[in-house]
């Protein structure tokens, strides 16, 4: 089945401390994005990734990174998690950036305290 | 920098009746339009998209949306209302070429809540 996984779904934690999500699919997909949801503001974009080695700042990056190693995974890292960043999490990937609809993970909820 | 408005927080409908969710977009040049749902507790699914051609276009579900250029809109449209679209749905512009950091921008969303 043609999907985009995301682990964790839920995710409480403290402030400082490191913490990753991850990202997969299995599509073959060269773009991919990493977008946070949060009430009466919609989607906004964290970072995005063309292709392996290949990624890019969206329109909200401060106090997250990224990595494109392998084609399938674009994990989401959080260096020093602050409260600001209590947010509903979703990764997406397309065939190509222009043009393609996304494909959604099912979202990460993350709290932190 | 491009933008998306979806005018309406909620709209409420009563089932078999038509629906309408607005959107109106502004971008540089010319634009790829797209309507996305979101289910509680879910992620988005795709449900159409206006890419080039005719202003009309068709998705999933029985959903369509006709593009406007003179107007800028994008409303998504179904002839007839079914509990089961009750929904987040979202609407989302990429300029054809150029636009700032990735280019896709997203609307706030609007509540979908048809009414048995």
């Amino acid at each position: 089945e043609a999907q985009v996984t995301q682990n964790p779904r839920y995710l409480i934690t403290v402030t400082g401390k490191k913490l990753t999500v991850t990202c997969s699919q299995n599509m073959n997909h060269e773009y991919m994005s990493w977008y946070r949801q949060d009430p009466g503001l919609g989607l906004r974009q964290i970072y995005y990734s063309m292709n392996v080695e290949v990624t890019d700042k969206g329109d909200v990056p401060e106090g997250y990174k990224v990595s494109r190693k392998e084609k399938r995974n674009f994990p989401l890292i959080l260096e020093s998690p602050s409260p600001n960043q209590t947010s509903l999490y979703f990764c997406a990937s397309s065939f190509e950036r222009q043009g393609f609809e996304q494909y959604f993970g099912p979202g990460t909820r993350l709290t932190v305290t | 920098a491009q933008s998306v408005a979806q005018p309406e927080d909620q709209v409420n409908v009563a089932e078999g009746n038509p629906l309408t969710v607005k959107c109106t977009y502004s971008v540089s040049g010319n634009p790829y339009l797209f309507w996305y749902v979101q289910y509680p507790n879910r992620g988005l699914q795709f449900l159409l998209k206006y890419i080039t051609g005719d202003n009309l276009v068709k998705g999933s579900y029985g959903f369509e949306a006709e593009f406007n250029k003179s107007q800028t809109s994008f409303h998504l449209k179904k002839p007839s209302a079914l509990v089961s679209d009750s929904a987040l749905y979202f609407c989302a512009v990429r300029p054809v070429t150029g636009g700032g950091a990735d280019g896709l921008t997203f609307g706030k969303g609007t509540h979908l809540i048809i009414q048995p």
